[in-house]
């Protein structure tokens, strides 16, 4: 059974960091790309980033183009988001998807910005 | 951007009868591989979004065949054949043709 589990998620200042990590589990975690997706408390969807197979090609949304880092350890079958710079509308839980926005997602990890 | 647009916003239904959804999206979602990424989720209150529909009309494993899509290029349908208690919930569509990868903004399905 595919398994996704987002954790990381905190209150966080203006301008902090955070590290999110997502642990795969029930699938053969190199053969995909994975995604992060995230929704701001009571609004819709957004993609945020992607990162491929290998995890030599990535992109990003260009609200967070040069302040969020993707990255995948394929030897631990892990995701990862690096948020720097963190801002108010970043507030959100932010999913770790299967695919580029697949049919498995993860719970959910809570990030909230705030003084 | 390719911006989707769904209709309505909410959508009140009675238990047993039939729904649907419209979505539409900026541009031609065919890709060049002539497939068409059109994708369809329902997030039930307080879950993660699952997806229920991909590639216009394909169901996901486990989903109930009450749920159908349709549509082509431009405009797209989502169908319940008939409402169930466990429908409630708000429904996206998102197009993966283009990057990025972009959402509607959700019909909240509701029973009267």
């Amino acid at each position: 059974e595919v398994h996704l589990l987002e954790s990381g998620g905190d209150l966080v200042q203006p301008g902090g960091s955070l590290r999110l990590s997502c642990a795969a589990s029930g699938f053969n975690f190199i053969k995909y790309a994975m995604s992060w997706v995230r929704q701001a408390p009571g609004r819709g969807l957004e993609w945020v980033s992607d990162i491929s197979e290998t995890g030599g090609d990535t992109y990003y949304a260009d609200s967070v183009k040069g302040r969020f880092t993707i990255s995948r350890d394929n030897s631990k079958s892990a995701l990862f988001l690096q948020m720097n710079s963190l801002r108010g509308e970043d507030t959100a839980v932010y999913y770790c998807v299967r695919g580029i926005v697949g049919a498995f997602w993860g719970q959910g990890t809570l990030v909230t910005v705030s003084s | 951007d390719v911006v989707m647009t769904q209709s309505p916003l909410s959508l009140p239904v009675t238990l047993g009868q039939p729904a649907s959804i419209s979505c539409r999206s900026s541009q031609s979602l065919v890709h060049s591989d002539g497939n068409t990424y059109l994708n369809w989720f329902q997030q039930r209150p307080g879950l993660s979004p699952r997806r229920l529909i991909y590639k216009v009309s394909d169901r996901d494993s486990g989903v109930p065949d009450r749920f159908s899509g349709s549509g082509s290029g431009t405009a797209f349908t989502l169908r319940i054949s008939r409402v169930e208690a466990e429908d409630v919930g708000i429904y996206y569509c998102m197009q993966g043709t283009h990057w990025p990868v972009t959402f509607g903004g959700g019909t909240k399905v509701e029973i009267k």
